[in-house]
């Protein structure tokens, strides 16, 4: 079992609606959640970062941990064609401090 | 990317040729890594250098090679190429202070070992 878990999907939703990307993990000692959204032949970028439980909000966007259940959110609200990507999950720390990513999901927001 | 670039962007290359490719970044950030980026695995990191000479081996570091002698580069060589490196490269930077939530990624380099 990989220590980060990530449906690579594809999830395709109409415009407009609410998504909800996820990701498990395994290692308690996790503290530092990530998410990162990469376009088609870009670099991942950094969209948002939490620091243990709860929520946080930018925009349209919330990222939501729940430690106890190993399991972080992000949720994107009134979603557009322009969210269309792969957002990928990250957590740490890790070996030498450094973090562990997830493969990604791919979400198509369709007109 | 703002204050990353790689070069090159795209690269065939025949197998059991070296390769390099390059990170070079404006930020002098002091932590610098490579990643190959592959359907089913996602990011997985190759070398990282915490500073000028400082370098260590990610997960998968076998038939790679780095260098690292000034802050602003940071050069990845494939000794002799096989297809199973046929990936996309990423570099990143981070500041000490950022580096479990604030990675910046350069482009990409599309390898192509045929």
């Amino acid at each position: 079992q990989k220590e980060v878990e990530q449906d690579p999907g594809p999830l395709s939703v109409p415009e407009g609606a609410i998504v909800s990307l996820n990701c498990t993990y395994s290692n308690s000692a996790f503290q530092y959640f990530m998410w990162y959204r990469q376009y088609s032949r870009k670099g991942p970028e950094l969209l948002m970062y939490t620091y243990s439980s709860g929520n946080k909000e930018d925009g349209r966007f919330t990222a939501q941990v729940d430690k106890s259940s190993k399991y972080i959110s992000l949720f994107i609200r009134d979603s557009q064609p322009s969210d269309s990507a792969t957002y990928l999950c990250a957590m740490g720390p890790g070996g030498s401090y450094i973090p562990t990513f997830g493969r990604g999901t791919s979400l198509i927001v369709h007109p | 990317d703002a204050g990353i670039t790689q070069s090159p962007r795209h690269k065939v290359t025949e197998t059991g040729t070296p390769v390099t490719l390059r990170c070079h970044q404006t930020e002098n950030h002091r932590y610098m890594y490579w990643y190959r980026q592959d359907p089913g695995h996602g990011l997985r990191l190759i070398h990282y250098s915490y500073g000028v000479k400082d370098t260590d081996k990610g997960e998968v570091s076998d038939g790679y090679s780095v260098s690292r002698s000034k802050t602003e580069d940071f050069l990845l060589t494939l000794e002799s190429a096989t297809s199973s490196q046929t990936s996309v490269y990423f570099c990143a930077i981070s500041e000490p202070a950022r580096q479990l939530y604030g990675y910046t990624f350069g482009s990409g380099t599309r390898l192509t070992v045929v």
